[in-house]
């Protein structure tokens, strides 16, 4: 069956670090992946897009890899901030079927200290 | 330049009601996606629409469940004769194209069923 797994343990990181969160997936063929963001009692906020052919996408302090081959999706965020507390989603398409509608994971929640 | 709109924020209806969900994509976007979000899971896809169009509906339940967006005016969820398990927080979500294309979300509407 598909999966997409994120972590679902927090991530504790100390202010100024770099914080790494995965996403997994299984018996999917993406053409593209997404990360997006989810403060609690809100709607996710898009980050990044990154297409099947893109190897990494770069936003300020966000970098986003696709490795089609581990089937596996690093989202990387330098020089953290407590304001970077949140969860974060990532989300992949279903590929055929034609709609290429996203799938989210459950989300990995990001604490930074100060 | 606004956002996706949702309206109402809350909502609280009684078992066998018809709850109405609104969304205003934004500006120029003609593509609109609702989406459901239990506490502690991932968003679940439930329906895609174009104007006057339903593209897929493939996550929609086939009772009691239906979705519009008309060439004039805002998306409509409708749900009908609400049970408890009905209580949820409703997203929509809009894009410049298709699915392929990154997604914004509006706040959400949490529905209460009692």
């Amino acid at each position: 069956s598909q999966k997409i797994e994120q972590n679902s343990e927090a991530l504790n990181i100390q202010e100024g670090k770099t914080a790494t969160l995965t996403c997994n997936y299984t018996n999917y063929s993406p053409a593209y992946l997404q990360w997006y963001r989810q403060d609690p009692g809100r709607g996710p906020v898009f980050l990044l897009l990154i297409r099947e052919n893109e190897k990494e996408k770069r936003k300020e302090r966000l970098k986003v890899t696709f490795d089609t081959t581990l089937k596996q999706s690093l989202f990387h965020i330098t020089a953290s901030q407590p304001a970077d507390s949140a969860t974060y989603l990532c989300a992949l398409d279903r590929g055929s079927g034609g709609s290429y509608i996203p799938t989210f994971g459950r989300g990995t929640s990001l604490i930074v200290h100060p | 330049n606004a956002g996706v709109m949702q309206n109402p924020r809350h909502l609280v209806r009684r078992r066998g009601q018809e709850a109405r969900l609104r969304c205003s994509p934004m500006k120029g976007h003609s593509h609109v996606y609702w989406y459901r979000q239990l506490p502690e899971e991932g968003l679940k896809f439930m329906v895609y629409l174009q104007k006057e169009n339903i593209i897929d509906e493939s996550g929609m339940p086939k009772e009691r469940f239906s979705a519009e967006f008309p060439k004039e005016g805002p998306s409509i969820l409708r749900i009908q004769q609400v049970v408890r398990g009905d209580s949820a927080a409703y997203f929509c979500a809009s894009s410049p194209g298709g699915a392929r294309y990154e997604q914004y979300f509006g706040p959400g509407t949490r529905l209460t069923v009692t």
